[in-house]
């Protein structure tokens, strides 16, 4: 059992390009997390989907556009980020309401 | 809205101490489900316990206890016979108890366990 794998787990992009992250669990959960940790705040919920569907946008701005084809898989489309965007990108999943969260790795962003 | 209180940003002690990491919460739901992880060096969350608003016994696990209660929206987690392995960011968080909610973290306590 792998758990909950991220790729990549770094890296670096211009504030122009277009960059996925991508998200993936082995665990047979319903439901899937982006969060954000950044140096001057706490971990920040951005995205939650439940049953493939999304449940909850945290106010995140559009450059950050998510995608979740099946329960299994999670994306998280960047274009045309800001430096502010750096931080470390956590994927989550649960599988059921208040369920433990299994956390990946993280991707760690660099925006340029 | 939710909100997750950790007062101390850091806590340093000599290893084999005791220590105790505050963990303060408000939320208007009447069931919700209070977490602790742990994040070492190497970044990634390690989940350490859950609790339901409706269990408000204590828990204890080998070296690690948590202290519920309700009547004051805490809580608290202790390390007995602290070790230098357990030096990491400490984070509390909640969720409430319908949907697939999301976490609330708090904003963490950065534990350093001298030798």
């Amino acid at each position: 059992e792998t758990g909950v794998t991220q790729t990549p787990r770094h890296l670096v992009m211009g504030m122009t390009n277009k960059k996925s992250l991508k998200c993936e669990q082995h665990l047979g959960h319903n439901a899937m997390y982006w969060y954000k940790q950044s140096a001057k705040k706490p971990l920040e919920l951005m995205f939650v989907y439940n049953f493939k569907e999304q449940t909850e946008n945290n106010s995140v701005p559009s450059r950050f556009s998510p995608e979740c084809p099946n329960s299994s898989h999670l994306f998280l489309h960047l274009h045309t980020l800001q430096p502010e965007d750096s931080a470390l990108y956590l994927c989550a999943s649960s599988r059921s309401t208040g369920g433990q969260q299994y956390f990946g790795p993280g991707t760690r962003l660099t925006v340029t | 809205a939710q909100k997750v209180t950790q007062a101390q940003t850091e806590i340093s002690v000599v290893e084999k101490e005791d220590v105790t990491l505050d963990c303060v919460y408000e939320t208007r739901d009447t069931t919700y489900y209070l977490f602790w992880y742990k994040q070492p060096p190497s970044g990634e969350l390690v989940f350490l316990i859950r609790r339901n608003s409706f269990d408000e016994q204590n828990e204890i696990s080998g070296r690690y206890s948590w202290n519920f209660q309700k009547s004051t929206s805490s809580f608290n987690f202790t390390i007995t016979a602290s070790q230098v392995v357990d030096s990491a960011v400490y984070f509390c968080a909640l969720s409430g108890g319908g949907g697939a909610d999301g976490l609330t973290f708090g904003k963490g306590t950065h534990l350093i366990i001298q030798p």
